[in-house]
């Protein structure tokens, strides 16, 4: 089955201890992003990668990190998270071809 | 830059009723433009897409769009509300044919509500 996936899907932590939130596409796709989700706000995006080493900041950068070193997988690493970080977080992916993004479940993140 | 607008954030409707929710779009190049819905607790999934084919898109689960260029339009209608309709939806803009490939800007959501 196409999918997109995410681990973990709720994760609460406490303000400064790193984290990382998984994604894993098995679509063979280029293109690969982070989004976070606020009330009101829609979708922003975090974080991209055209391909493989390929990544670059999207609108909302600022405290994330990401990496790109397969393919497949596209990890949201937050090295010092604060509360302004809670939020929903979804990975998704795309290719060239297929032009609509595909969309993992979400990690709802709580920072305290 | 690109921008999306969706007019409601907030949209109720009787089982039955039409349903029509609103997006204006801003690009500067020509756009693809996309519906996403998400139901509680759950990821986006794609009713439909407009990629500079036919102006009028039909989509999943009886959905459909116009897009409208004069009025930079993509308005999401469906003929008849089911209750199974009730989720948040969101429009979404991608210059997939520009430089920054494949991004989404989406626009701030809205939440239908379909009542008996």
């Amino acid at each position: 089955e196409a999918q997109v996936t995410q681990n973990p899907r709720y994760l609460i932590t406490v303000t400064g201890k790193k984290l990382t939130v998984t994604c894993s596409q098995n679509m063979n796709h280029e293109y690969m992003s982070w989004y976070r989700q606020d009330p009101g706000l829609g979708l922003r995006q975090i974080y991209y990668s055209m391909n493989v080493e390929v990544t670059d900041k999207g609108d909302v950068p600022e405290g994330y990190k990401v990496s790109r070193k397969e393919k497949r997988n596209f990890p949201l690493i937050l090295e010092s998270p604060s509360p302004n970080q809670t939020s929903l977080y979804f990975c998704a992916s795309s290719s060239r071809l297929a032009l609509e993004q595909y969309f993992g479940p979400g990690t709802r993140l709580t920072v305290t | 830059a690109q921008s999306v607008t969706q007019l409601g954030s907030h949209v109720s409707v009787s089982e039955g009723a039409l349903v029509l929710l609103r997006c204006n779009y801003s690009s500067s190049v020509p756009p693809y433009l996309f519906w996403y819905v998400q139901y509680p607790n759950q990821g986006l999934q794609l009713l439909l897409k407009y990629t500079s084919a036919a102006t009028l898109v039909k989509g999943i689960n009886g959905f459909e769009a116009e897009f409208k260029k004069s009025e930079t339009s993509f308005h999401l209608t469906k003929p008849s509300a089911h209750m199974s309709d009730a989720a948040e939806y969101f429009c979404a803009v991608s210059d997939a044919g520009g430089t920054s490939y494949g991004k989404l800007t989406f626009g701030q959501g809205t939440i239908l509500t379909v009542h008996p």
